[in-house]
């Protein structure tokens, strides 16, 4: 499994863009980057995966580099809600999760 | 559809006992992983169930262990309950094929004296 580093936490603006970045330079071939996030208390929330290409579903777009050894994952228009602990972890497909200590982002008015 | 829920939400156990945790799974899936979250800790994968069968484990001794139902829900059962088994118990429902994308509980909090 790959071993994944992202910032302790981050800052954002209400309505800006969040920025999130991550590097993951060990990930193989075949291993996508996910990530998930935990709101605090609860469980956390599948965000969005890929392998090569950029993704973008209703929540965010992931973005990760031609040589994959980093992504980022934008919220386009943060809001407070989207204050959580966000985490980007390599894994197969069919594989099991192995959660780091994420980035902790803070969305303030 | 529903989603996964567990049960109970709380529990207090003492030190040397056995608990039993409960997930049922979103419907449609087949898959069920667990995780142990200390406090201002990421989740640790406990292990994962597919048909019925262990499919996969972390850094967990035996007195962790787990049952599959042929509905899909599953039990995580720990015995001999020690002091840093304190912690929030997670349980995801995936689809086989698809098991790292994972579908979360609420959790449950367990406390042990």
């Amino acid at each position: 499994d790959a071993k994944t580093t992202q910032p302790p936490s981050m800052d954002c603006a209400e309505g800006r863009a969040a920025n999130l970045p991550c590097n993951h330079s060990t990930i193989s071939g075949n291993e996508y980057v996910y990530w998930y996030r935990q709101i605090h208390s609860q469980g956390p929330q599948y965000i969005i995966h890929g392998l090569k290409n950029n993704e973008t579903n209703e929540m965010a777009s992931l973005i990760i580099t031609e040589d994959r050894k980093s992504s980022t994952l934008i919220l386009p228009h943060a809001t407070l809600r989207d204050t959580a602990v966000y985490y980007c972890i390599g894994a197969y497909q069919g594989g099991k999760l192995i959660f780091g200590q994420g980035t902790e982002l803070s969305v303030k008015p | 559809e529903t989603g996964v829920t567990q049960s109970p939400t709380h529990l207090i156990k003492t030190r040397g006992q056995q608990v039993t945790l409960r997930c049922s799974s979103q419907s449609g899936h087949n898959t069920v992983s667990w995780y142990q979250q200390a406090l201002g800790q990421g989740p640790q994968f406990i292990f994962q169930y597919y048909r019925e069968e262990e499919n996969g484990r972390g850094n967990f001794p035996p007195r962790f262990s787990g049952l599959q139902f042929p509905n899909y829900s599953s039990e995580l059962n720990v015995n001999a309950l020690e002091l840093d088994d304190s912690a929030l118990y997670l349980c995801a429902s995936s689809l086989a094929g698809q098991g790292a994308t994972q579908y979360f509980g609420p959790g449950t909090r367990l406390l042990v004296l």
